[in-house]
């Protein structure tokens, strides 16, 4: 069964808003989860590291302020897409290990349309 | 800059045939290696990991990876149309606070053909 729960599955929303994405580990405690992006027919983009405790990580080019990540608890890890706008509109994927050199498990992601 | 590289698709094999999916990587002190396959519309789904050089199958799949030629392999037998899919290549790099961060590569389209 399905290791990673995400919600919701599909948004769409007028653009200015926000939009809040939740990621649950169901069988693991994770204090790392991952936050992806993918556009049609591209690759996965890695956004940011989700750390249960502490500040999330974030890859190069990509906007803190726009895109909140709370790791609040160790099975419970959100993205908030703020004031989202057209260009926002994609496929976010979140996903979690097990710990170093294993497998990622992914959600089953949250398709974003911003009208 | 770490890169895994697979090679350019997309694939079409006749139901039934042998689909080979390649994929190559930079990072020389990378320890594991990942296999996804990505349905239209869907996330990613791992079907293979492997960690040591040589093959590793499980049932109609076969990993294969060479680390000194930093090379790692995919073969598909008897193909089937719902393998259908994009194949995705992740390589886990080997640095200091990695974790299980992965590099992917940009991923090779299979068309199996009924």
């Amino acid at each position: 069964g399905a290791v990673v729960s995400q919600h919701p599955s599909w948004v769409i929303c007028k653009s200015g808003t926000s939009v809040k994405i939740e990621c649950r580990s169901l069988d693991f405690q994770a204090t790392t989860m991952f936050w992806y992006r993918q556009f049609p027919k591209q690759s996965l983009m890695l956004m940011a590291t989700s750390n249960e405790g502490s500040k999330a990580t974030y890859e190069q080019g990509v906007e803190k302020d726009k895109f909140l990540i709370n790791h609040a608890s160790l099975t419970l890890s959100t993205l908030t897409v703020t004031s989202a706008h057209p260009e926002d509109s994609s496929f976010y994927i979140c996903s979690r290990s097990r710990g170093d050199n294993q497998p990622q498990h992914f959600g089953d992601g949250t398709r974003l349309s911003i009208l | 800059q770490k890169e895994v590289e697979q090679n350019s698709g997309p694939l079409s094999v006749p139901e039934g045939a042998i689909a080979s999916l390649n994929c190559t990587y930079s990072d020389r002190g990378s320890q594991s290696f990942f296999w996804y396959r990505q349905y239209s519309g869907k996330s990613p789904e791992l079907i293979m990991s492997i960690y040591s050089n040589g093959d590793k199958e499980d049932g109609r799949f076969t990993a294969q990876l060479n680390k000194a030629s930093q090379y790692v392999s995919l073969l598909i037998r008897d193909s089937q149309p719902s393998d259908s899919a994009t194949y995705l290549c992740a390589v886990n790099p080997f640095y200091t606070g990695a974790n299980s961060k992965l590099t992917f590569g940009k991923g090779i389209t299979l068309s199996v053909r009924p």
